[in-house]
């Protein structure tokens, strides 16, 4: 069965610092893994997604993440954080054609 | 591309109603449709997939019988919340996939808040 962890509820980071959000997944079979924001009251918006191949992985909005098979982590990454990333992050890891276990959430927060 | 509506994006119903939410592939062909739930401040369930002219298939805990779901086409799926109570005040967000180059990603709806008095 799969599953994610993700560390850190909420993460504060001031403007312009480097943000990292951290992710862990449990997996049976081999991972397929997924970063999506959620703003208020809004549907989910892929960030960015590892499927097979290089396993630095480039998203929108200057975002990316690293998949680890050794330590099972898809922690993501944005070098200067904005104003406007605040918003909620899930890190979500597929079930083949079950749908999405997602993890819990991290809710970044930036700091003028 | 790849752009899903949900419809309606609020709804109010009375405890005992039933209510209707709908979930559309605008521009491409979802073979399988995801519906969630979504409670204040946590991470999205999944509830049921769903396939078109297939029933769906309901994760454990939730009640077929009151999320009853329908995919007849390959750009409509629906789920009904029958005799809705506060307690299914949620959060509801339908996904797609099948869009072609592009088999294991979800587009999702921009969801539905229901809430029953």
């Amino acid at each position: 069965a799969q599953s994610v962890t993700q560390l850190g509820s909420h993460v504060s980071v001031s403007e312009g610092a480097l943000v990292l959000l951290r992710c862990n997944y449990s997996s049976s079979v081999p991972p397929y893994l997924f970063w999506y924001v959620q703003y208020p009251n809004q549907g989910l918006q892929l960030l960015l997604k590892y499927t097979t191949g290089a396993t630095l992985v480039k998203g929108i909005n200057g975002f990316e993440a690293e998949f680890k098979k050794s330590e099972t982590s898809f922690h993501l990454t944005k070098p200067s954080a904005h104003m406007s990333d605040a918003a909620e992050y899930f890190c979500a890891v597929i079930r083949g054609a079950d749908g999405l276990t997602f993890g819990k959430g991290t809710h970044l927060i930036i700091q003028p | 591309g790849a752009v899903v509506s949900q419809h309606p994006s609020r709804v109010i119903c009375k405890s005992g109603t039933s209510v209707k939410i709908e979930c559309r592939s605008l521009d491409f062909q979802a073979t399988t449709m995801f519906w969630y739930r979504q409670f204040p401040k946590q991470s999205l369930m999944l509830m049921a997939t769903s396939n078109e002219g297939s029933k769906a298939t309901y994760e454990q805990g939730v009640e077929k019988d009151k999320f009853l779901i329908n995919h007849a086409s390959l750009t409509l799926s629906t789920l009904t919340v029958t005799s809705a109570h506060p307690e299914d005040s949620s959060f509801y967000i339908c996904s797609a996939s099948g869009l072609a180059g592009a088999p294991y990603e979800q587009y999702f709806g921009p969801g539905t808040r229901l809430t029953v008095t």
